[in-house]
């Protein structure tokens, strides 16, 4: 997802569907992706990585995608629940000497019962 | 282990007063990140440290910023004098190494006012 202004993108979704959280990268050369999730009042959580070398990496209930030519990346969370419920970040990085993670600006993922 | 720990979690102050944030990073982490969140610009980094060494500090918003890491379990962030404009929640991560998911801390919230 991505926004503009102050509004995070927002996904509102049953208890039970999968979600499907969106994220537009801006560096083609970027070759590491990272997914965190993070909920009111802490820091950000790593959920899954990905390697530019693949384009799909499943977790726990989680897989990420990856579409380069694109530029775009995908976090799918199966059967939601409401402890999903969170801003979810997508992060790049240039994996050389002397960078760090960038982050987009984040999804609001809301899950109801 | 207890992760990345922050300190304090909250902190108000006045303008013009002088502020100093403190970060404790995974043992055996040779990476260290300060990042600021805000509504309006999300996630964005400030500096970073590779082996205590400071790498990049072009996020650093002006000579108000200053950070330090005189050992590889502690660093400062400080802002000197404080301004109502930089009143966001800073987060401390860290990694083992490039090319590695981070650990982030729980964020010192400031407000200036």
């Amino acid at each position: 997802g991505e926004s503009v202004g102050l509004h995070l993108p927002t996904l509102s979704v049953q208890e039970g569907d999968n979600s499907i959280i969106n994220c537009a990268y801006s560096n083609s050369a970027s070759d590491y992706f990272i997914w965190y999730k993070q909920e009111s009042g802490k820091g950000p959580q790593f959920i899954i990585d990905i390697r530019s070398n693949m384009d799909k990496r499943q977790g726990q209930r989680v897989t990420v995608l990856l579409n380069k030519t694109v530029k775009h990346l995908s976090l799918q969370i199966a059967a939601t629940q409401p402890g999903d419920s969170a801003v979810y970040f997508c992060a790049e990085l240039f994996n050389q000497a002397g960078t760090a993670l960038i982050f987009g600006k984040g999804t609001t993922l809301s899950v109801s019962s | 282990d207890a992760g990345v720990i922050q300190s304090p979690r909250h902190e108000v102050t006045e303008m013009g007063q002088e502020v100093t944030l403190r970060c404790k990073p995974i043992s055996g982490h040779n990476s260290l990140f300060w990042y600021r969140q805000t509504m309006m610009r999300g996630l964005e980094l400030l500096i970073y440290f590779n082996n205590n060494v400071p790498i990049d500090d072009s996020g650093m918003p002006e000579d108000r910023f200053s950070a330090k890491m005189p050992n590889a379990s502690f660093s400062t962030l400080k802002i000197q004098p404080s301004e109502p404009r930089d009143s966001a929640v800073y987060f401390c991560a860290s990694s083992f190494r490039q090319g590695h998911g981070y650990t982030f801390g729980s964020g010192t919230r400031l407000t200036v006012v």
